[in-house]
């Protein structure tokens, strides 16, 4: 079965820290697609990444930074020197072979001043 | 951004009576989904289209209907509305060579209250 499991609920932290977002999926697929969205307090969803399974190559874009695993199953999202608008809910989230895309729970990011 | 639009953005009602909902594109992207949002879940597929008059049922698909005359255009219905369909409501569309593998773009979301 194809799943998205994101553990940690909620994460706390103070502001210029650094913290990772865990992300660990199942699928039997050989050509997959992992994402991840930022849903702010003001409800939209934001693409921040997408990722395909042949592709390994960690990716940076300023402070952001995701690191894909296939050996662990893992796509774990680093934010670097955290900001209050970082403060937001972040789904992962992997397209199946049917072309639908699973949702992790979402993990809510508290960043405080 | 992508030009989503979503109609009503909020919306109270009684259970029995009939809904709809509506998304929006000025991209002209070929495929349109319909998502919920329930509190402790990711998004749950409702039901999508990839083209005029062409859809296909999602994992929670029960109880919802959808059309798609337009393009730029796809409703959600619920025939009767009950109080297990209180939700937030998500339209996406995907980019616009077509393939079912595009990221998906979401719209602003519908808040809908069934008392």
């Amino acid at each position: 079965a194809q799943k998205v499991t994101q553990a940690q609920t909620e994460i706390s932290v103070v502001e210029k820290e650094d913290v990772t977002l865990d992300c660990v999926y199942e699928t039997r697929d050989t050509t997959y697609y992992l994402f991840w969205y930022k849903q702010p307090p003001s409800g939209e969803l934001v693409f921040l990444i997408r990722r395909n399974s042949f592709d390994e190559q960690n990716e940076i874009s300023g402070r952001y930074s995701w690191n894909f695993q296939k050996s662990t199953s893992s796509f774990n999202f680093t934010i670097t020197a955290s900001q209050v608008v970082d403060s937001a809910v972040y789904f992962c989230a992997l397209m199946d072979s049917n072309y639908q895309l699973i949702w992790g729970a979402g993990t809510k990011l508290i960043i405080k001043p | 951004d992508a030009g989503i639009t979503q109609s009503p953005r909020h919306k109270v009602t009684e259970t029995g009576t009939p809904v709809t909902l509506r998304c929006h594109q000025t991209e002209n992207h070929r495929y349109m989904y319909w998502y919920r949002q329930d509190p402790g879940h990711g998004l749950r597929l409702i039901h999508y289209s990839y083209g005029v008059k062409d859809t296909d049922k999602g994992e929670v698909s029960d109880g919802y209907s959808v059309s798609r005359s337009k393009t730029e255009d796809f409703l959600l219905t619920l025939e009767s509305a009950t109080s297990s369909q209180t939700s937030v409501y998500f339209c996406a569309i995907s980019e616009s060579d077509g393939s079912k593998t595009d990221t998906q773009y979401f719209g602003p979301g519908t808040r809908l209250t069934v008392l």
